[in-house]
């Protein structure tokens, strides 16, 4: 069974400080997604890498691929009320062709107070 | 247009009802996907269907039914569900299969059985 962990599972900070979330599994994926959820809301996507080492920034969000392509991580910088949700990651892996799935993390729960 | 539509936002049912849970896309997005997620979870595949055929069927019980009519619209019947099966049903779309993990989600639907 393809795994991935994510940490922390819950992270309450204040506005202003920054937060690393970490996404690991044994397995290598294709491409690695994040999106992040609000409640009674679908998931929306952030960001998607695909080549090992990889990172991508998204204006105070740092999305960074391992060099093996079994971890990820997300950094943000100075957060904001506004960051508050739901964060997941997501792997995808090939089934003997096009057709995929995605694998999901279980999700950091962030809040950042004022 | 870069939305998933579904319909309707919630629904309440009791377990010998028969319902039908609604997503359109105008993406002209070729794979769409049913997932359920269940509170402070990540959202669990139930199916996918890819070019208008069912690709992927997680050994989802048969009191779930999906549906492609065409490649815009994709149903879910329910009938018979146990008050377990309450939960956020997503619908989800992507170009191609989930190779690349570039799903897009619509806002789901709060199921409640009762």
């Amino acid at each position: 069974t393809q795994l991935l962990e994510q940490s922390p599972q819950f992270l309450s900070i204040q506005e202003g400080e920054n937060l690393t979330v970490y996404c690991n599994s044994s397995s290598v994926f294709s491409s690695l997604q994040w999106y992040r959820q609000e409640p009674g809301e679908g998931p929306v996507l952030l960001v998607t890498v695909v080549t090992g080492g990889e990172v991508k920034k998204l204006k105070r969000l740092t999305f960074q691929f391992g060099d093996a392509r079994k971890d990820s991580s997300l950094h943000i910088t100075a957060a904001q009320t506004g960051d508050t949700g739901l964060y997941l990651c997501a792997g995808a892996k090939n089934y003997g062709g096009s057709q995929g799935n995605l694998i999901f993390g279980k999700g950091t729960k962030l809040s950042v107070k004022p | 247009d870069t939305e998933v539509t579904q319909t309707p936002k919630h629904l309440v049912m009791g377990m010998t009802n028969k319902k039908s849970l609604k997503c359109e896309q105008h993406m002209g997005h070729r794979a769409m996907y049913w997932y359920k997620q269940k509170a402070k979870k990540p959202p669990e595949l139930m199916f996918v269907y890819s070019y208008e055929k069912l690709s992927i069927n997680e050994s989802v019980p048969s009191r779930f039914s999906p549906e492609c009519p065409n490649s815009s619209l994709l149903n879910l019947h329910l009938h018979a569900l146990q008050p377990e099966d309450s939960a956020l049903y997503l619908c989800a779309s992507s170009q191609d299969g989930a190779a690349l993990g570039k799903l897009f989600f619509g806002s789901g639907t709060q199921l409640s059985v009762l």
